[in-house]
């Protein structure tokens, strides 16, 4: 079982759609969570950064985390055709001998059609 | 502000051949970098980590070295490359805190 599991899609959807983007993890010890943006023959770009549960919102984007279930969300409102990219999921164990490293889900590609 | 660069941009080689591909990065000391590989259609493979100047993790055994000469410089080389090696190669950089920071990429082919 990969440490970070991510639904590769492809997903599609209309112009203005609240897109929703998963991941699932299965070490306990992870306490950081980010998203990346990766536009294709680009490297990725971070988006959000999270600690531990909880929400955090910067503009239409929403990065959800929830230990309890070990399930990592980002959600984009009024999806623009310019948010067409791969999303990768990311997390990352602090400290001990894991530190500095992420683990990243496969991605997932996302089209906004207009 | 910081900012990493990568080189070359593109790169087709063949089999048996050496590698080098450089990473630096500007605006920061000390950081910590890191070499990635992205296949196709597949996530981010962490390849080398390095926490400081000659001091190199390797996390997969592979037909690739990482050196770190100076602070702010990374470097991936090979001496002889293998039709496998292909993919994507990513330079990332952290600080104190935990959030990476990706240059541009390499795309490699082994021809």
């Amino acid at each position: 079982q990969k440490e970070v599991e991510q639904d590769p899609g492809p997903l599609s959807v209309p112009e203005g759609a609240i897109v929703s983007l998963n991941c699932t993890y299965s070490n306990s010890a992870f306490q950081y969570f980010m998203w990346y943006r990766q536009y294709s023959r680009k490297g990725p770009e971070l988006l959000m950064y999270t600690y531990s549960s909880g929400n955090k919102e910067d503009g239409r984007f929403t990065a959800q985390v929830d230990k309890s279930s070990k399930y990592i969300s980002l959600f984009i409102r009024d999806s623009q055709p310019s948010d067409s990219a791969t999303y990768l999921c990311a997390s990352e164990n602090a400290g001990g001998t894991s530190y500095g490293k992420l683990t990243f889900g496969q991605g997932t590609i996302l089209t906004v059609h207009p | 502000s910081q900012t990493i660069h990568q080189w070359p941009a593109t790169l087709v080689q063949p089999v048996g051949s050496p590698l080098s591909l450089e990473c630096t990065v500007e605006g920061t000391s000390n950081p910590n970098l890191y070499w990635y590989r992205q296949a196709a259609g597949r996530g981010l493979q962490l390849l080398f980590y390095s926490v400081g100047i000659g001091q190199i993790s390797s996390e997969v055994p592979q037909n690739l070295s990482a050196s770190r000469p100076q602070d702010r410089q990374f470097i991936l080389s090979s001496k002889k490359l293998l039709l496998s090696d292909s993919g994507f190669y990513l330079c990332a950089w952290s600080g104190y805190s935990y959030e990476q920071y990706f240059g541009p990429g390499t795309r490699l082919t082994v021809t």
